[in-house]
């Protein structure tokens, strides 16, 4: 079965208010998320990573939290804008095994 | 550079014939992957590569071969395409295997390719 999931397939926010979109996984030894951002008829991008090691995670009007308590990340976009409506998907990375995707959610931004 | 291509872009198959996907990246990775992705669902990994002339099993392997004669190309074959098998193919690189060597472990993408069989 999959070992990670996200737990809403589509979000809607308003342009400029604040996204966050939240994943949960099951493997308490998964140490290394990945999340990915895939528009319409493209590749999946890389946005940002995090390891078991960190918590938080910031990049560029993202930033990702991990709580490995619970076994929750979440990824949050400041100031969501038009151009980050797209399918956005968590991803734990096994190394040289790959990836392991969860189903995705559809950020859908409302002018 | 240009990263991950993929040929061919779409492809149309009747059940039992056979093709090849081309995947060709040119960021000297040693790692090669191929995914498929089926409508509302994430990449599930069906063959990868961890150097030139290796190959392994995924996550759903099964009716695909792949061969990784040179580094910079990752071939995915169908020998005989069945319409489950329908679906978009994504093809990513990487440099390590989880940053062990000091390099990003990111993998990039390819476009994808669409694949129909009647």
């Amino acid at each position: 079965g999959e070992s990670v999931g996200l737990h809403l397939p589509t979000l809607s926010v308003q342009e400029g208010d604040n996204s966050i979109i939240n994943c949960a996984y099951s493997n308490s030894a998964s140490d290394y998320f990945i999340w990915y951002k895939q528009e319409s008829g493209k590749g999946p991008q890389f946005i940002i990573d995090i390891r078991s090691n960190m918590d938080k995670r910031q990049g560029q009007r993202v930033t990702v939290l991990l709580n490995k308590t619970v076994k929750h990340l979440s990824l949050q976009i400041a100031a969501t804008q038009p151009g980050d409506s797209a399918v956005y998907f968590c991803a734990e990375n096994l190394g040289a095994d790959g990836l392991t995707f969860g189903k995705g959610t559809h950020l859908i931004i409302q002018p | 550079n240009a990263g991950v291509t993929q040929t061919p872009k779409f492809r149309v198959l009747k059940t039992g014939q056979s093709m090849t996907l081309l995947c060709a990246q040119d960021m000297n990775h040693e790692y090669m992957y191929w995914y498929r992705q089926d409508p509302g669902m994430g990449l599930r990994l069906i063959h990868y590569s961890v150097g030139e002339g290796t190959t392994a099993k995924g996550e759903v392997p099964d009716g695909y071969n792949v061969s990784r004669l040179k580094k910079q190309n990752f071939l995915l074959g169908l020998e005989s395409a069945a319409p489950s098998q329908t679906s978009v193919y994504f093809c990513a690189s990487s440099y390590s295997d989880g940053g062990l060597a000091g390099g990003t472990d990111t993998q990039y993408f390819g476009p994808g390719t669409r694949l129909t069989v009647l």
